[in-house]
């Protein structure tokens, strides 16, 4: 089965730019999507197919692939950002969830 | 703007049947570009995809939990529903419906949580 690795968490100092990475086999040739979730609260879409911004979404939430990898980037942090993260593929007919990144604005 | 809610009991003895409803607010399930699913989530850990419907009722399964999940879809109410049989606490979670399309999970209800106990 397809797996997608993330790191358990990232830190980033308030104002700086953070990256969270999500890695599987060839992951450049699928469409990755990335959720935002805060505690006690659903997943939020924040990043679609690779790089596409929801509109809710500001415009420091980016999103980029290579090969095996792929990245969200969250320019200028804030403390509002600090929340779990999952990037999400499709293996065929099933979805995969990566485990999940916490990331915390110091 | 579509709103999901998900219903059902918060509370399952092992070895029953889960069942769950997610109903469909401010859009139909009918849209073929779209696709319902269920997530869930234990307590301090990662989000796991269940499986997902149709409007025309094809279904797809977490290869894991296949052999106890049935999810389906009523366009008449504009619900889908999930069924998992024989319940262990290992699926004591809050459980997720949300839509999907080609802009990936776009929509997610509040969640439920369902504590498997006896």
């Amino acid at each position: 089965s397809y797996e997608l690795t993330q790191p358990l968490s990232v830190s980033v100092a308030l104002g700086q730019t953070a990256t969270i990475t999500c890695g599987g086999t060839n992951i450049g040739n699928k469409n990755v999507h990335w959720y935002q979730q805060k505690p006690g609260q659903a997943p939020v879409l924040v990043i679609y197919r690779d790089t596409t911004r929801p509109s809710a979404i500001p415009e420091r939430f980016s999103g980029s692939t290579s090969r095996n990898t792929a990245t969200l980037t969250i320019a200028r942090a804030q403390a509002g950002d600090e929340a779990d993260y999952y990037c999400q593929v499709w293996d065929i007919s099933t979805a995969v969830f990566g485990g999940g990144t916490k990331l915390t604005v110091l | 703007q579509v709103q999901l809610q998900e219903s059902g009991p918060g509370l399952v003895k092992p070895s029953q049947t889960l069942s769950l409803t997610c109903t469909v607010s401010g859009g139909s399930i009918s849209t073929v570009s779209n696709y319902w699913s269920w997530i869930r989530q234990p307590a301090g850990k990662g989000l796991e995809w269940i499986g997902r419907v149709y409007s025309n009722g094809d279904t797809n399964y977490n290869p894991s939990l296949e052999s106890r999940v049935t999810i389906s879809a009523d366009t008449s109410k504009n619900q889908f529903s999930l069924k998992l049989s024989s319940v262990s606490a290992a699926d004591t979670a809050v459980y997720y419906c949300a839509r999907g399309g080609g802009r990936g999970l776009d929509s997610w209800g509040q969640g439920t949580l369902v504590t498997v106990s006896s």
